[in-house]
């Protein structure tokens, strides 16, 4: 089975503009959750959706959104980018089922704000 | 808000040694998962502990999920090279919801 991916892996942009980010969870997963990594604040929940409706939601501002695709494809945004959000932008999929908290992840989109 | 504590937060060690690091929470957890990520990838999961006293080996790796619901351990026995990278543990900020929350991580490093 393929794991899963994101794309695009590095991405460079400057304060203000805005991005959006596309992860293909693992055939069948139909929860896809992501996560900011940042040296400081280590991996902290963005939001998860599942059923292409967001399930639960980290804390951060609503200039991060994502949305889910009727293929469990999930696109995350954010929009009037500051430097702050330079970070590894990871996607994870797992399972539907109560109980099963394992997360698969890919291997993340560097994202870069100057 | 909830938070894991992970210990050490870097180690050292000579190749072949055995590895030992822990992960401790103020709450409650009815899950523990462990994960390492190498540099400029994801976290890939190692073990997943879901009962109270578990103890669960994948290869050389052994995971225990604490008798008090607030601590897990991870262990490696006979390091190799390859084991170098970020350990994290991590479980559901709220049960019954995809939400993890990690740990700070524990860099392992080894000396050939």
């Amino acid at each position: 089975k393929a794991g899963v991916t994101q794309t695009p892996r590095y991405l460079i942009k400057t304060r203000g503009q805005q991005v959006t980010l596309s992860c293909s969870p693992i055939s069948g997963h139909r929860s896809v959750s992501w996560y900011q990594q940042t040296p400081g604040q280590g991996l902290q929940f963005l939001f998860e959706y599942f059923s292409e409706t967001q399930r639960n939601k980290g804390n951060f501002p609503g200039r991060f959104s994502g949305r889910q695709f009727s293929n469990s494809r999930s696109e995350m945004n954010v929009s009037t980018l500051e430097l702050g959000d330079s970070a590894l932008y990871l996607c994870a999929s797992s399972l539907v089922g109560s109980g099963d908290y394992e997360q698969y992840f890919g291997p993340g989109t560097r994202l870069t704000v100057t | 808000g909830q938070q894991l504590n992970q210990s050490p937060q870097s180690m050292f060690i000579q190749e072949g040694e055995d590895v030992s690091m822990n992960c401790t929470s103020s709450s409650i957890f009815n899950t523990w998962l462990w994960y390492k990520q190498d540099p400029g990838e994801g976290p890939v999961l190692l073990i997943a502990l879901y009962k109270a006293g578990e103890l669960t080996s994948n290869g050389r790796l052994t995971a225990q999920f604490g008798i008090t619901r607030k601590d897990s351990f991870l262990n490696i026995s006979a390091s190799i090279p390859s084991d170098v990278g970020i350990y994290f543990c991590a479980g559901p900020l709220i049960q019954g919801a995809q939400k993890l929350v990690f740990g700070q991580g524990t860099r392992l490093t080894i000396n050939p």
